[in-house]
């Protein structure tokens, strides 16, 4: 079964306590990406990735780094989060360019 | 720097009733989704429309676009309580990556 796999699901921490989401894929796709979901916003992106060792910028990249070593995983570092990144983290995977994206179950993120 | 507006951002209509969400943006753009977030639940895909004048349809759901205009739309017919959840649109951007910029949301709540 086609998935990404985001964990944890839900975690509550403290300021300055560098955490990582974890995102792993299972379909071989060249393409992932981070959003965060905000009230009255959206979706937006942070950052995202075209293939191995390939990463870039989306429009909200402040306070969070990405890697990518390997193509199935793409974690999501906050090396030092603060309360504004309290938020509903999505990863997403698709093929390059293709139309079908798929997203996975989304990570509930407190930071007090 | 694409803009999509989505309107409203609230709507709430009696079962059996008719509505249309708007989707506006701003530059040209190769392809719209259309998405549905049940509460703290990830995107289920709804639509992708490719080309100018594209129409779908699912069950009481059908999303047309007009590329020209920059607008798509969301028709929702006779609608059901199952219906109530968030609706984005998001507009492909970037070529061959699949970078999505949404819209705000519509919260849709079919009372019966």
């Amino acid at each position: 079964e086609a998935q990404v796999t985001q964990n944890p699901r839900y975690l509550i921490t403290v300021t300055g306590k560098k955490l990582t989401v974890t995102c792993s894929q299972n379909m071989n796709h060249e393409y992932m990406s981070w959003y965060r979901q905000d009230p009255g916003l959206g979706l937006r992106q942070i950052y995202y990735s075209m293939n191995v060792e390939v990463t870039d910028k989306g429009d909200v990249p402040e306070g969070y780094k990405v890697s990518r070593k390997e193509k199935r995983n793409f974690p999501l570092i906050l090396e030092s989060p603060s309360p504004n990144q309290t938020s509903l983290y999505f990863c997403a995977s698709s093929v390059m360019g293709g139309h079908t994206i798929y997203f996975g179950e989304g990570s509930w993120l407190t930071v007090v | 720097e694409l803009k999509v507006e989505q309107n409203p951002l609230f709507l709430s209509m009696q079962e059996g009733k008719n509505y249309t969400i708007y989707c506006n943006y701003s530059t040209t753009s190769d392809r719209l989704y259309w998405y549905r977030q049940d509460p703290g639940k990830s995107l289920e895909s709804l639509f992708v429309l490719l080309s100018n004048g594209a129409v779908k349809q699912e069950g009481r759901l059908m999303a047309s676009l007009d590329t020209k205009a920059r607008l798509s739309t969301l028709h929702i017919t006779a609608a059901v309580h199952d219906l109530s959840a968030t609706y984005f649109c998001a507009v492909g951007y970037g070529g061959a990556t699949n970078k999505l910029i949404f819209g705000t949301g519509t919260l849709l709540a079919v009372q019966p």
